[in-house]
């Protein structure tokens, strides 16, 4: 059972680095979301990728947050000049139908 | 726009002893619902969904919940817990009319404890 995977688990670095996250969804999933979410707090909607194409972006992903799915099969997110404020657990999810997301187990994002 | 809120953030029962979580929604379009279980460290997995017809739905690990339209609520319950069920759950809601791309909008959660 290949469910959805993101590398790495954890990332640390210091403010004002890039940093860029991998997730693989399951692999016959066309809808692809990333959320976020920060200590206690419920996960919160970043953007979604219908196959390749990236077709909702929430406020919440500023200038330096970007987000890509090339060919419609992994995706990844960047995020430049790190702040102390995008620590978060990052979470991916992947849909065949929308009615049911799937989640990975998520990067946990620590800027010092 | 939705959105949804958990009355409890922390719920302490002992065990064997059952338990229900409260969600209610607010949503001016027909809604999908859902409850998601996080232990420490790790994703989210669907405990169970309500997305048409029977209201009263079934999930995994012995949960159940109940659609209620007229009080938007949609509250979890398990009849009998165990310490394996120790971890924090997430009520969610999405569009159910079938325009966008069904985002999830969740509450913040709330903290079950199984006490032995």
């Amino acid at each position: 059972d290949t469910g959805v995977s993101q590398d790495p688990r954890h990332k640390i670095t210091k403010r004002g680095q890039n940093v860029t996250f991998r997730c693989d969804p399951i692999s016959e999933h066309n809808r692809l979301y990333w959320y976020r979410q920060t200590l206690g707090q419920g996960p919160e909607f970043l953007t979604y990728f219908q196959n390749e194409a990236q077709l909702e972006k929430s406020r919440l992903l500023s200038d330096r947050f970007s987000a890509e799915r090339p060919k419609g099969s992994f995706s990844t997110l960047e995020i430049q000049r790190t702040e102390q404020g995008d620590s978060a657990m990052y979470l991916c999810a992947s849909s065949l139908f929308g009615n049911e997301q799937f989640f990975g187990p998520g990067t946990r994002l620590t800027v010092l | 726009a939705q959105s949804v809120t958990q009355l409890d953030s922390q719920v302490p029962v002992f065990e064997e002893a059952p338990v229900e979580l409260r969600c209610n929604y607010s949503s001016s379009v027909s809604v999908y619902l859902f409850w998601y279980v996080q232990y420490p460290n790790q994703g989210l997995q669907l405990l169970l969904k309500y997305l048409s017809g029977s209201t009263l739905v079934k999930g995994i690990n012995g949960f159940e919940a109940e659609f209620n339209k007229s009080q938007t609520s949609f509250h979890l319950r398990k009849p009998s817990v165990h310490i394996s069920d120790t971890a924090e759950y997430f009520c969610a809601v999405t569009d159910g009319s079938g325009a966008g791309s069904y985002q999830l909008t969740f509450g913040k959660g709330t903290k079950l404890s199984v006490i032995p």
